[in-house]
């Protein structure tokens, strides 16, 4: 069984640009969630979707959207990239909304804004 | 509020100590889950162990073992007969429903030969 997918592995762009970070949940997995992971705020919640629909948002800006496709891909999109938005952007797959079931988690995409 | 506090950043032992990595969190909720996640040089996390807050038995597998204590709030992790292989960052996580995760701020264990 495949795991998650996330592409690209690595990214850099320029400030001001925006990115498009994709997440291939594990078969048959309906549940996507995103972290973001810098070195001075740990793993950070960004959201997290459920049949298409945003089920949960943690605090950022509205600069950081994200979306769910009926086969259950996500992605997420950063606008007006700042320098801050460095960081290790990972995704988790879930079987279900709501089942605490344990996350299974993607190597993650490494974004570097220069 | 949600709060899970690792208070050790960093710890070093040599292959075959026993260590034990400690998580306290804090929660308003009468259900609530935790998690233990392993995160290697390679970015993924790991999973590792889930615990429901009514469940307060300990676990033990392989070379793994939990401790949960309600009465203090903490979800400690202690790894026996430590091995290089075992070097990595380890996060303790709270939740209270579906994916939402608040992690800790990580240890980082490293295991010398």
């Amino acid at each position: 069984k495949a795991g998650v997918t996330q592409t690209p592995r690595y990214l850099i762009k320029t400030r001001g640009q925006q990115v498009t970070l994709s997440c291939s949940p594990i078969s048959g997995h309906r549940s996507v969630s995103w972290y973001q992971q810098t070195p001075g705020q740990g793993l950070q919640f960004l959201f997290e979707y459920f049949s298409e629909t945003q089920r949960n948002k943690g605090n950022f800006p509205g600069r950081f959207s994200g979306r769910q496709f009926s086969n259950s891909r996500s992605e997420m999109n950063v606008s007006t990239l700042e320098l801050g938005d460095s960081a290790l952007y990972l995704c988790a797959s879930y079987p279900g909304w709501g089942t605490n079931t344990e996350a299974f988690f993607g190597q993650g995409t490494r974004l570097t804004v220069v | 509020a949600q709060k899970v506090t690792q208070a050790q950043t960093e710890i070093s032992v040599v292959e075959k100590e026993d260590v034990t990595l400690d998580c306290v969190y804090e929660t308003r909720d009468t259900t609530y889950y935790l998690f233990w996640y392993k995160q290697p040089p390679s970015g993924e996390l790991v999973f590792l162990i889930r615990r429901n807050s009514f469940d307060e038995q300990n676990e033990i597998s392989g070379r793994y073992s939990w401790n949960f204590q309600k009465s203090t709030s903490s979800f400690n992790f202690t790894i026996t007969a430590s091995q290089v292989v075992d070097s990595a960052v380890y996060f303790c996580a709270l939740s209270r429903q579906g994916g939402k995760l608040i992690f800790g701020q990580g240890t980082e264990l490293s295991v010398k030969p």
